[in-house]
């Protein structure tokens, strides 16, 4: 089968630094990404990972073994306004597919 | 710009209608994927249609059907209805690469 392993809930301070991982078994491989989804609203695209490394934005980098078939997301700086869903995506063809981890709910508090 | 359109918002239906969702993609894009998310679980793949054909189909029953207009936008309906359908149906457009913008969504109630 197809599954995509994360953590159900994260908590973290204004200011820390948070790392949600994320395991993945497909059947095919095109990349990671990351999507971010606050209550009640659209999933917002963060980062995509092709190939192993680390991808950096901003306060936001991504990263990827290919052979674990392990990535992560790392958010520095955590703002209350972080407080969201955080889901990692497989995209498993060279189409649209991907597919979605469970999500982790990550709690900023003051 | 604007973005990736949904119609309607919300919408309540009862056990064994049916029910048309729209969605227009950003202008340029001609791919559209829709999505069934559950409360509290990750977007599950139903459809992807690209330049008005059908690219994949995820494990959805027949009652799901989707097709793709010339101007890109997008239809998905669902025929007789199930209270597990409820849930947000989203659309996505990509311009081909990997980053896909998601519409706002539609809420779907089936009572």
């Amino acid at each position: 089968g197809q599954s995509l392993e994360q953590p159900s809930e994260v908590t973290a301070v204004e200011g820390a630094i948070v790392q949600i991982n994320c395991t993945y078994q497909t059947s095919g491989f095109y990349g990671l990404s990351w999507y971010q989804q606050h209550d009640g609203g659209a999933p917002t695209f963060l980062s995509y990972n092709a190939l192993d490394g680390l991808e950096e934005t901003g306060r936001f980098s991504s990263f990827l073994s290919r052979s674990d078939s392990y990535g992560y997301l790392l958010l520095q700086e955590l703002q209350m306004k972080d407080s969201a869903s955080y889901f990692c995506a497989v995209r498993d063809n060279q189409g649209g597919k991907l597919i979605f981890g469970q999500g982790t709910e990550l709690s900023v508090k003051p | 710009d604007a973005g990736v359109t949904q119609s309607p918002t919300h919408l309540i239906k009862t056990r064994g209608q049916h029910v048309t969702l729209r969605c227009s993609p950003i202008s340029g894009h001609k791919s559209v994927s829709w999505y069934q998310q559950v409360l509290g679980q990750g977007p599950q793949f139903i459809f992807q249609y690209y330049e008005k054909e059908e690219r994949g189909r995820g494990n959805f029953p027949d009652r799901f059907s989707a097709r793709q207009f010339p101007n890109y936008s997008s239809e998905l309906n669902v025929n007789a209805l199930l209270l597990g359908d409820s849930a947000l149906y989203l659309c996505a457009s990509s311009p081909g690469g990997q980053e896909q913008f998601f519409g706002p969504g539609t809420r779907l109630t089936v009572l």
